[in-house]
């Protein structure tokens, strides 16, 4: 089945720099790669995602890239800001897609530093 | 408009008790999730629901049962707990996807404590 590795699991930043968070996928028919947001003590929310077709989605200070030949991706956040303080996780939607189900990665807690 | 709801927030349980989990969604989603999640380990996959009546295993379901009765509930079961299901719980929901995009709406988290 579908693996997701995430890295790296801590990333500390100083506010105002960029911070790229990666994650690699086993299973090359994957077709869906969102990204979520977890504050502390909160629910997970969806911050961005891109599908397969896509190579780069940018939505203000955050962006997504997909390298589907070496089956990796990456959030990239710049000018970051203490509340971008948070849990990251990546997660890909494996076949069959009709059943909607995400394999996630294992997380990065991203602190920003004032 | 609640989105997704879960109940209990909290619980402690010890080993071999049942008990539980109820997940509601008012926004007549087709697909709903039940997830774990662990310290390092990210969000796993206990069961998932593509429909009413259905369900199907996830990644990691040993040790727990399902049921979606109704469209908007999902339950999960545990009929023996133990202290390796302490954890804390999501529920999530989507609608059929190509009608709203593919994003899963997250209920707020149940915290099991197993001793």
């Amino acid at each position: 089945g579908e693996n997701v590795e995430q890295h790296p699991s801590t990333l500390s930043v100083q506010e105002g720099d960029s911070a790229v968070i990666k994650c690699t996928y086993s299973d090359s028919a994957s077709n869906y790669f969102p990204w979520y947001k977890q504050e502390l003590g909160k629910r997970p929310q969806l911050i961005i995602d891109i599908r397969s077709n896509v190579g780069e989605k940018k939505d203000q200070r955050i962006a997504v890239t997909l390298n589907k030949t070496a089956k990796h991706f990456s959030l990239h956040i710049t000018e970051t800001q203490p509340e971008d303080s948070a849990v990251y996780f990546c997660a890909a939607r494996p076949p069959p897609s009709n059943t909607g189900k995400l394999i996630f990665g294992q997380g990065t807690t991203l602190q920003v530093k004032p | 408009n609640a989105g997704v709801t879960q109940t209990p927030k909290f619980r402690v349980l010890k080993t071999g008790q049942s008990m539980t989990l109820l997940c509601a969604q008012d926004m007549n989603h087709e697909y709903m999730y039940w997830y774990r999640q662990d310290p390092g380990m990210g969000l796993r996959l206990i069961h998932y629901s593509v429909g009413e009546g259905t369900t199907a295993k996830g990644e990691v379901p040993d040790g727990y049962n399902v049921s979606r009765l109704k469209k908007q509930n999902f339950l999960l079961g545990l009929e023996s707990a133990a202290p390796s299901q302490t954890s804390v719980y999501f529920c999530a929901s989507h609608p059929v996807s190509g009608t709203g995009g593919y994003e899963q709406y997250f209920g707020p988290g149940t915290r099991l404590t197993v001793t």
